[in-house]
């Protein structure tokens, strides 16, 4: 199946620092792709959808200014989580839809821990 | 608001098969059935997914009623391996995930 690189896997900070999560799509182009956040023994939360070249589209109650998106090509979207705090640490989750692919299904990241001190 | 209902958990045993039922009564004409699974702190899985048919792959079979409003995942034979947490959704577009089933593979 299509392959999804999520990185770094981990990653810790220090408070009022930024962050950058790397998603890419290694043998597929995908023009959207999705961005999740997961805590502790919660189901996938979506953020937001990342559209290349274009603005992304944040769900209710996630700060755009706060999660940076940028999806500049076709196999790569990045979110950046600017001034983070400890309440931010949490695991982060992106997944991409094959352009042009009939079936719609979604490829899953294998994820970035962030932990914020 | 959740599209789908599972039951938070269910145990089988190793070498048995696994059914997991969902319920998406008010699916529409346009959304597929999917079923993913996460295994701890990985990112999920994708297992399998259907309109209408029946579907079938190397990893499970996939069971829609003719009227749509639920569905069965199938492991044919599950290992230990298996267990995870699987989730059902239901979309035409965007993944939303629900709390999913729980599934624990005894020996």
């Amino acid at each position: 199946g299509a392959v999804v690189s999520q990185h770094p896997s981990w990653v810790i900070c220090k408070s009022g620092t930024s962050v950058k999560i790397e998603c890419r799509s290694l043998d597929f182009q995908a023009t959207t792709m999705f961005w999740y956040r997961q805590f502790p023994k919660q189901s996938l939360m979506l953020m937001a959808t990342s559209n290349e070249g274009s603005k992304a589209t944040y769900e209710q109650g996630v700060e755009k200014d706060k999660f940076l998106i940028n999806h500049a090509s076709l196999t790569l979207s990045t979110l950046t989580v600017t001034s983070a705090h400890p309440e931010d640490s949490s695991f982060y989750i992106c997944s991409a839809r094959q352009t042009g692919a009939e079936d719609e299904k979604l490829f899953f990241g294998s994820g970035t821990q962030l932990s914020v001190l | 608001d959740a599209k789908t209902t599972q039951p938070p958990s269910m145990d089988c045993a190793e070498g048995r098969a696994a059914n997991l039922p969902c319920n998406h009564s008010t699916i529409s004409g346009n959304e597929y059935v999917y079923w993913y699974r996460q295994i701890h702190s990985q990112g999920p899985q994708y297992i399998i997914h259907g309109l209408k048919n029946n579907e079938t792959n190397e990893m499970a079979s996939l069971i829609i009623t003719e009227d749509r409003k639920s569905s069965t995942l199938i492991l044919p034979h599950a290992t230990l391996r298996d267990t995870a947490v699987y989730y059902c959704i239901v979309s035409d577009y965007k993944l939303s995930f629900g709390a999913g089933t729980t599934v624990t593979v005894r020996a």
